[in-house]
């Protein structure tokens, strides 16, 4: 699987837009982009996915480059319940054995 | 969504006692799980995959006699630490992809905290 690069942390303040990039310059046309977050002491959060168009949920926006060499998850309104780490993992979407790398993350800390 | 009950949350037991730990899928079918263990201030490390029906496939590095696992059905995988020691202290955590997609994403239970006396 792809390596990604994310900055380590982050600062937002309530209320405002949240926007964590993530590189992965070297993924492959079948890996899909995930987002996870984890809060202290719990299991990873699923948030988003995709291939190459952006995508949008109830809880994030993801934003993939044309060229799928960057992307950025957007929460639109962070509040301090989206104080977590948050992970960006490329991933091979076929077969049983794909499976989820997590790297060290971004740790976003929402401030009032 | 997704559901993905993990069993027990916390264990504190001495030191050269056996812990299971239970995953299970509660809304969906899941062929493959997955066991992770995270150190404190660290990330999410993968032990282990787990496969219904057969044995599981474990990471470079981890022992497959200390941690045996066992996917006897689609909803439910168990993670047993045998004898377990301090160094063995850490949190567990299990996930599970609903089979009904490859590109599904996993899903997390809340994880398993052991510590070894």
């Amino acid at each position: 699987d792809a390596k990604t690069t994310q900055p380590p942390s982050m600062d937002c303040a309530e209320g405002r837009a949240a926007n964590l990039p993530c590189n992965h310059s070297t993924i492959s046309g079948n890996e899909y982009v995930y987002w996870y977050r984890q809060i202290h002491s719990q299991g990873p959060q699923y948030i988003i996915h995709g291939l190459k168009n952006n995508e949008t949920n109830e809880m994030a926006s993801l934003i993939i480059t044309e060229d799928r060499k960057s992307s950025t998850l957007i929460l639109p309104h962070a509040t301090l319940r989206d104080t977590a780490v948050y992970y960006c993992i490329v991933r091979v979407a076929t077969g049983t054995a794909s499976k989820l790398t997590f790297g060290t993350g971004t740790r976003l800390q929402v401030t009032l | 969504g997704a559901v993905v009950s993990q069993h027990p949350s916390r264990v504190i037991c001495k030191s050269g006692t056996s812990v299971k730990i239970e995953c299970r899928s509660l809304d969906f079918q899941a062929t493959t799980m997955f066991w992770y263990r995270q150190f404190p201030k660290q990330s999410l490390m993968l032990m282990a995959t787990s496969n219904e029906g057969s044995k599981a496939t474990y990471e470079q590095g981890v022992e497959k006699d200390k941690f045996l696992i066992n996917h006897a059905s689609l909803t439910l995988s168990t993670l047993t630490v045998t004898s377990a020691h301090p160094e063995d202290s850490s949190f567990y955590i299990c996930s599970a992809r609903d089979q009904g997609g490859s590109n599904q994403p996993q899903h997390f239970g809340d994880g398993t905290r052991l510590s070894i006396l």
